[in-house]
């Protein structure tokens, strides 16, 4: 059973351009969390998904950022138009169900570098 | 958004026991105590899970406070390989404050 997938691992664009991150959970999760993570800092929540629907955006900047889950295919979080500020660790986890006693599995992440 | 204190790092000898603490003192009774750590430049993998009584599994302990306010990780035998960054978070999934990591304790180990 292959764990939580992020592509790319490394990701570079130059301001202006549009970044997608791509999270595919492990088989059988339907939730899936995204992450980012600033040098040095720790992980800050962004979004909570469940197939189709966005549960928990709170953490999500109002403007150029988005997530998606769709009833197939991998999770998308995608960054419009990206500063430099949006350089990151981006991280995604997965879960079967959203249940307190429920832990988390994470990818390796994508490294969003903004030239 | 965090609900947990802990120290920003702490230092350990190899194979000696290590006691990380987490203070919550605004939990409430249906929230579960998770550990998760970060090696560098990977993503954070799951260590330990309780809710009121003490636990153990392959990797850890986690003892947790009789009034629920704090919690200790327990590394019994440090090695190089558990040098990370230990976050500990209350999973609440009924309100907005899931999952939410705080700053974490990073723990050197040194041989």
């Amino acid at each position: 059973n292959a764990g939580v997938m992020q592509n790319p691992r490394h990701l570079v664009r130059r301001r202006g351009q549009e970044a997608r991150l791509r999270c595919s959970p492990m088989k059988g999760h339907s939730h899936v969390y995204w992450y980012r993570q600033l040098p040095e800092e720790g992980l800050k929540f962004m979004v909570y998904l469940q197939k189709e629907n966005i549960i928990d955006e709170s953490g999500m900047p109002k403007e150029r950022f988005s997530a998606e889950f769709p009833k197939e295919g991998p999770s998308i979080l995608r960054i419009q138009q990206v500063v430099r500020g949006d350089s990151a660790a981006y991280f995604c986890a997965s879960s079967p169900l959203r249940e307190r006693s429920e832990k988390l599995f994470f990818g390796s992440g994508t490294q969003l570098s903004v030239l | 958004d965090a609900k947990t204190t802990q120290p920003n790092s702490m230092e350990s000898n190899e194979e000696e026991p290590v006691h990380l603490p987490c203070n919550h003192s605004t939990i409430s009774g249906t929230d579960y105590i998770h550990w998760y750590r970060q090696l560098p430049s990977q993503g954070p993998e799951y260590v330990i899970h309780g809710l009121t009584s003490n636990v153990n599994n392959r990797m850890a302990s986690l003892a947790i406070a009789e009034d629920r306010k704090s919690s200790t990780l327990i590394l019994h035998r440090a090695t190089l390989r558990d040098a990370a960054v230990y976050y500990c978070i209350l999973r609440d999934v009924g309100g907005n404050n899931d999952m939410r990591f705080g700053a974490g304790t990073r723990l050197t180990v040194k041989p």
